[in-house]
């Protein structure tokens, strides 16, 4: 069972150049999420989509995009990567998006813009 | 902006002595979730209270709620040296959307 899968586990990037980052789980959850960790920050909340076909902004939308493509998949698109983009970024999923649902994550994309 | 803040920052325990760590949040919530993670992974559930709930338990981890203060503990009693992580209290307000606070790293040496 492998549960959140996050790919890729590494990047760099240039400044200006794109990249989505894939997620998808295995769960049949209906919301994933997508956040940042930044040192001394904790997580932030990017974007969500609490079901299939609907998606959210979170706390730090700007410079992403997002795209629920199935129930399975949720991917999140820098569209010109700056700098301040450099993070860990996390994907999860619940199997609602009624209270009370523990998240499950992925292990993270490591992304670093140069 | 963060939900909540976690206090202390970082821990230094002996394995075998208990672990305490704090959690205040700033608005209303329903629940408030405590996560762990372990260098490189991602966060891993490890309990959930909900607001109308003052103390939960599950096996080595004790939970509070204070919703007068907004603040809760995590008590890990006989810590581990496998219990080295960071710990990350969630605040979900509206739906399940969780806002974390900023984690508490916990070392326990042998």
């Amino acid at each position: 069972n492998a549960g959140v899968t996050q790919t890729p586990k590494f990047q760099v990037l240039k400044t200006g150049q794109s990249m989505t980052l894939q997620c998808a789980q295995d769960m049949n959850h209906n919301s994933m999420y997508w956040y940042r960790q930044d040192p001394g920050m904790g997580l932030r909340l990017i974007y969500y989509s609490a079901s299939e076909g609907t998606t959210d902004k979170g706390e730090v939308p700007n410079g992403y995009n997002v795209s629920r493509l199935n129930k399975r998949e949720f991917s999140l698109r820098l569209e010109s990567a700056a700098p301040s983009q450099t993070s860990v970024y996390f994907c999860a999923s619940s199997e609602s998006w009624v209270a009370y649902q523990p998240q499950h994550f992925g292990d993270g994309t490591r992304l670093s813009i140069l | 902006s963060q939900q909540g803040e976690e206090d202390p920052q970082a821990l230094s325990i002996q394995e075998g002595e208990n672990a305490t760590m704090n959690c205040s949040y700033k608005t209303s919530i329903n629940n408030l979730q405590w996560y762990r993670q372990n260098s490189g992974r991602g966060l891993v559930h490890l309990i959930l209270i909900r607001s109308n709930e003052r103390e939960k338990h599950s096996g080595r981890l004790r939970v509070t709620l204070d919703t007068s203060k907004k603040s809760s503990s995590l008590l890990i009693t006989a810590s581990r040296a496998a219990d080295t992580a960071s710990y990350f209290c969630g605040g979900a307000g509206g739906g399940n959307k969780l806002t974390f606070g900023t984690g508490t790293q916990l070392k326990v040496e042998l």
